[in-house]
């Protein structure tokens, strides 16, 4: 079935440092994906979404110039948390959602665990 | 906001039946009833999805009602490895639309 990879699994940041979490649909063409954030204890939320090609739509709440999503291709798109704190620290899921998946659904990375020291 | 409702926890013996309840009664005609579960430190997975119809795969299978206001997940042999969170989303079945989830059944299977 249609898998979606995440990278890197896990990351330890000095604080005021930036980090790039890479989102990538290994069997299907995603035209749109998804970024969510989930604290310890707490349910999904969903921080963006992004087309390919086209600037990323952003929850209310979520800073744009602070979680920077690029979605350049198809199969691709990234989520740089910039200027981290350890505010930021928690798991960050991605899902991809688009044609030729062969079923109606989204499907999610493994998650990143981000932890700003 | 999530528009299901699902209990906080359940418990299961391994090798019985879990059957997990949704309530969804504000559901759309054209939304369908999706449910995802999460393993602890690990992404969603897919189970299964339906719009009308009862469905079943190799995981599980999904009762909804008549007036679609509910829904059952049904695991018909619980093993060890089936602990885990377990969401009940309603959504539109367009690649566009992202899932929103709620709090999830915590669902324990013990031996």
């Amino acid at each position: 079935g249609a898998v979606v990879s995440q990278h890197p699994s896990w990351v330890i940041c000095k604080s005021g440092t930036s980090v790039k979490i890479e989102c990538r649909s290994l069997d299907f063409q995603a035209t749109t994906m998804f970024w969510y954030r989930q604290f310890p204890k707490q349910s999904l939320m969903l921080m963006a979404t992004s087309n390919e090609g086209s600037k990323a739509t952003y929850e209310q709440g979520v800073e744009k110039d602070k979680f920077l999503i690029n979605h350049a291709s198809l199969t691709l798109s990234t989520l740089t948390v910039t200027s981290a704190h350890p505010e930021d620290s928690s798991f960050y899921i991605c899902s991809a959602s688009g044609q030729g998946a062969g079923r109606p659904k989204a499907f999610f990375g493994q998650g990143t665990r981000l932890t700003v020291v | 906001d999530a528009k299901t409702t699902q209990p906080t926890s359940m418990d299961c013996a391994e090798g019985r039946a879990a059957n997990l309840p949704c309530n969804h009664s504000t559901i759309s005609g054209n939304e369908y009833v999706y449910w995802y579960r999460q393993i602890h430190s690990q992404g969603p997975q897919y189970i299964i999805h339906g719009l009308k119809n009862n469905e079943t795969n190799e995981m599980a299978s999904l009762i909804i009602t008549e007036d679609r206001k509910s829904s059952t997940l049904i695991l018909p042999h619980a093993t060890l490895r089936d602990t885990a969170v377990y969401y009940c989303i309603v959504s539109l079945n367009q690649a566009g639309t992202a899932l929103i989830f709620g709090k999830g059944t915590t669902l324990s299977v013990s031996s």
